[in-house]
């Protein structure tokens, strides 16, 4: 069975500070994981995936196999990163690759 | 945006009854997904349909039905036996399977029953 945790329900942190936003899967094969985000009256959309391993809005996101984990992060907090993230899991191609499967959602707020 | 429409927004139904909610993409995806979002749960995953006339259950499909007659279409009935059926719908495509695409997802319709 595939499994998303995001244990943080609200993260608040001041303009400048850095972020993390925790998310740990459950999965027996090789997954691939996704960050997607919702702005403010916007629709969810992508942020980034692991498999192309590169930084967008100044965001990162590590995948670690030993800890089970991708957590996203970025060195400095901006006002418009204020959203809800969702981390999401996949089987890809080996398995279970056909369906995402969500976390439950980290709601960031950046503070002035 | 556009690409991804559902309708309507809002939608209101009395008890018993079975509603329709319509979602329809010009994105030439193959792919289109059912998601319901829940405070604190995040989305789950109702249905989803790789190709046309083909459609499989995600994780909770007990009170739900869909169709997969066009490609650009895939509605989502909310039937009378599912439990609880008020909630915020999301509509998502993509142009591949899911693990290895983007999904994009459409504005949502939010039912309430009662």
């Amino acid at each position: 069975a595939q499994r998303v945790t995001q244990p943080e329900k609200l993260l608040s942190v001041f303009k400048g500070a850095p972020v993390e936003l925790k998310c740990n899967y459950s999965y027996s094969g090789s997954p691939e994981l996704f960050w997607y985000v919702q702005y403010s009256r916007q629709r969810l959309q992508l942020l980034l995936r692991h498999i192309s391993r590169e930084s967008i809005k100044g965001f990162t996101a590590d995948l670690n196999k030993g800890e089970t984990s991708f957590h996203l992060k970025k060195p400095f907090a901006q006002e418009e990163d204020s959203a809800m993230y969702y981390c999401a899991l996949s089987g890809g191609l080996t398995g279970g690759g056909n369906k995402l499967t969500f976390g439950t959602g980290t709601q960031l707020k950046v503070e002035l | 945006d556009g690409g991804i429409t559902q309708s309507p927004k809002y939608l209101f139904r009395k008890e018993g009854q079975n509603v329709t909610l319509s979602c329809e993409q010009n994105l030439n995806h193959d792919a289109m997904y059912w998601y319901r979002q829940d405070p604190g749960q995040g989305l789950r995953l109702i249905y989803y349909s790789q190709i046309v006339n083909d459609f499989q259950k995600g994780d909770i499909a007990e009170g739900y039905s869909v169709s997969r007659e066009k490609k650009e279409s895939f509605p989502l009935t909310v039937t009378s036996a599912q439990k609880n059926p008020t909630a915020f719908y999301l509509c998502a495509s993509s142009i591949g399977p899911a693990g290895l695409n983007e999904q994009y997802f459409g504005p949502g319709t939010r039912l309430t029953v009662t």
